[in-house]
């Protein structure tokens, strides 16, 4: 069973226009996390979100907005595309715990804008 | 500078070698993750550590938190082990990502 799941894997659009990303996670975890990966590879985090608290990476344009419709699910839509937004981007969700790893990630999106 | 520095950038083995990747950290930390991409961009989350040393199969990850360093550990390294592997720190809603370490390994 997938942990993680994102929709659409690859996703090509025009600029200017809106576009969601789904993320759904099965393992009953509260925080769930959007980053961004761009064409250097370097791995960076756009928001983090549980059912009390949505925290904003201050870099993130406004253009990008986290929607929770309940616990499993963080979807990422983003208005007015630009070019400079093409990259991967990957959900993530996590559980407070000790041990074993506590993130699981999504398989990623890779959106291209043109 | 990044807050985040992993070493080498690019490393390459042959089948059978340890291998060590070193990250050092410059901020404090509440736990240091180490991640596994494949070449078709999937991350799996290797190991979360705040202290000392674990261990998941061929896989070693050890912590010095006075020294802000850890390292990753490949013993008997495969083929298949080839990846990117990157260091990142804090804690999940705060994570600071390493730039990554390419991994391959030949036959």
């Amino acid at each position: 069973d997938t942990a993680v799941s994102q929709t659409p894997k690859y996703l090509v659009t025009q600029m200017g226009n809106d576009k969601s990303i789904k993320c759904e996670q099965n393992l009953g975890h509260d925080t769930m996390y959007w980053y961004k990966q761009d064409s250097k590879k370097f791995l960076k985090i756009m928001f983090s979100y549980n059912n009390k608290e949505l925290i904003i990476n201050e870099t993130v344009p406004n253009r990008f907005s986290p929607k929770s419709p309940d616990k499993a699910h963080l979807n990422l839509h983003i208005n007015s595309l630009e070019l400079g937004d093409s990259a991967v981007y990957f959900c993530a969700s996590s559980q407070e715990t000790t041990g074993s790893p506590s993130t699981y990630f999504g398989p990623g999106t890779r959106l291209t804008v043109t | 500078k990044n807050e985040v520095e992993q070493s080498p950038q690019n490393l390459t083995a042959q089948e059978g070698e340890f291998i060590t990747i070193n990250c050092s950290y410059s901020v404090g930390i509440s736990a240091l993750h180490w991640l596994q991409q494949h070449p078709g961009g999937g991350i799996v989350s290797l190991f979360m550590l705040s202290s000392g040393k674990k261990k998941h199969g061929r896989l070693i990850a050890t912590i010095n938190i006075q020294e802000k360093h850890s390292s990753l550990h490949i013993t008997a390294s495969h083929p298949r082990d080839s990846a990117v592997y990157i260091c990142a720190v804090g804690s999940p809603d705060k994570l600071i990502f390493g730039t990554g370490t390419r991994l391959q390994v030949f036959p």
